[in-house]
């Protein structure tokens, strides 16, 4: 069955420093990969997503990510991190006519002054 | 464009009673999926509708349906309420055809009393 594992459920880094969230997914073929972003109380918001081609994907808000195929990762990350991206962000996969996300548990950044 | 619009935001019911929860999808969009958001289980995947048809369902009791009207739009019931039926329901629209991402509505906050 495919799954997605997000290992780090906090994240503390200062503002101005660097951001790396890590995702990892298990499934048999290429899948389609995201990133979404949940404030409190709110939806989420699609960051950015990797169909193929590029392994390298720029999405909204300064984010990217990198999808490395060898160790079935797709990890996010952003080189200057703001006071506003503190929320949690959410890594999913989804196989092409399965017509469903399957969400990874999610990582909680929070953003030092 | 607007996006997804979920009504009501904020539910409060009790035991035993059922409730009837709706999405508007974004303009254009031919599929709504639903999930439950909850802390103890994370992002679970409900159903998906296409053109008034449930292409996937998820791992949900039968008190859990839903239904597609021909304008997209699409409504989830849950009967016979339980305490453990309290979340986030969260609805998602996308273009329909294979794997689209999703966009997502704010969600109904649905709390069983």
């Amino acid at each position: 069955a495919q799954s997605v594992t997000q290992p780090d459920i906090h994240i503390t880094v200062s503002e101005g420093a660097s951001l790396e969230l890590r995702c990892n997914y298990s499934y048999g073929a290429t899948p389609y990969l995201f990133w979404y972003v949940q404030s409190p109380g709110q939806g989420l918001q699609l960051l950015l997503k990797y169909f193929s081609g590029d392994t390298l994907v720029q999405g909204i808000k300064g984010f990217e990510a990198e999808f490395k195929r060898s160790q079935s990762s797709f990890n996010l990350r952003k080189p200057s991190v703001h006071w506003s991206d503190a929320a949690e962000y959410f890594c999913a996969v989804a196989m092409d006519s399965s017509y469903k996300l399957i969400f990874g548990s999610g990582t909680r950044l929070l953003v030092r002054p | 464009k607007a996006g997804v619009t979920q009504t009501p935001r904020y539910l409060i019911k009790t035991r035993g009673q059922q409730v009837t929860l709706s999405c508007s999808p974004i303009s254009g969009h031919r599929s709504v999926s639903w999930y439950q958001q909850t802390p103890g289980q994370g992002l679970q995947f409900l159903f998906e509708y296409f053109s008034e048809t449930q292409r996937n369902k998820g791992n949900f009791p039968g008190r859990f349906s839903g239904r597609q009207f021909s304008n997209s739009r699409s409504e989830m019931n849950v009967s016979t309420l339980e305490l453990g039926d309290s979340a986030l329901y969260l609805c998602a629209s996308s273009l329909g055809d294979r794997v689209y991402e999703q966009y997502f509505g704010p969600g109904t906050r649905l709390t069983v009393t």
